[in-house]
């Protein structure tokens, strides 16, 4: 079982509201990502959580706020985004992240729209 | 570092016909190399992907890609697609040493199966 998955499917915030995504994997998998992924173009890396710590951080705007509670979950906290923030937002999981447990697999996504 | 081109951004094919799909990378370290599907409204789907051993990959849904380190590319082909297979195609690269679990991504090849 190689699944991902990602809730809510579809997200419509304000600019003022505080949201929550969630992410969960139950491959055992110890490193869990965030992506962000605009029209036409490639996922963007947003974080990285290696054995449930903060690994990565791309430099991402403290508007977005990621957690991880257990080796299973992972959520992004989102709180005053912006209009431009609006894109398909992807978590990822894999073995780790050394050498060879480099594969990552992916959830559906969750799509948010910033009013 | 490493980097990742999709030398092609759109590719028409008419049914049944083969396909290639080209990726070439730059890294000046040895690595692993994958490519993702991304169907319409839906999260990236593990392809296929080389770590090591036969150059030659078998994936899910009847591709292939191969390795070449000398000409430094990993192109993905089908002998005979389907509508189906309409899909953004993407190639993916890290490196095996002092990895991180960074993914760099190619920008994506849009695949149009055409009846």
């Amino acid at each position: 079982d190689t699944e991902v998955t990602q809730t809510p499917k579809h997200l419509v915030m304000g600019m003022t509201n505080k949201k929550s995504l969630k992410c969960e994997q139950h491959m055992g998998h110890r490193a869990m990502y965030w992506y962000k992924q605009k029209a036409k173009k490639p996922p963007e890396l947003m974080f990285v959580y290696s054995y449930e710590k903060l690994s990565i951080n791309e430099s991402v705007p403290s508007r977005f706020s990621p957690e991880c509670p257990n080796s299973s979950l992972l959520n992004l906290h989102l709180h005053a985004l912006q209009p431009e923030d609006s894109a398909l937002y992807l978590c990822a999981s894999s073995q780790g992240t050394s050498a060879s447990q480099e594969t990552q697999y992916f959830g559906p996504g969750t799509r948010l729209l910033v009013l | 570092a490493q980097s990742v081109t999709q030398l092609d951004s759109q590719v028409p094919v008419f049914e049944e016909a083969p396909v290639e799909l080209r990726c070439n990378y730059s890294s000046s370290v040895s690595v692993y190399l994958f490519w993702y599907v991304q169907y319409p409204n839906q999260g990236l789907q593990l392809l296929l992907k080389y770590l090591s051993g036969s150059t030659l990959v078998k994936g899910i849904n009847g591709f292939e890609a191969e390795f070449n380190k000398s000409q430094t590319s990993f192109h993905l082909r089908k002998p005979s697609v389907h509508i189906s297979d309409t899909a953004e195609y993407f190639c993916a690269v890290s490196g095996v040493s002092g990895n991180t679990g960074k993914l760099i991504f190619g920008q994506g090849t849009t695949l149009q199966v055409k009846p």
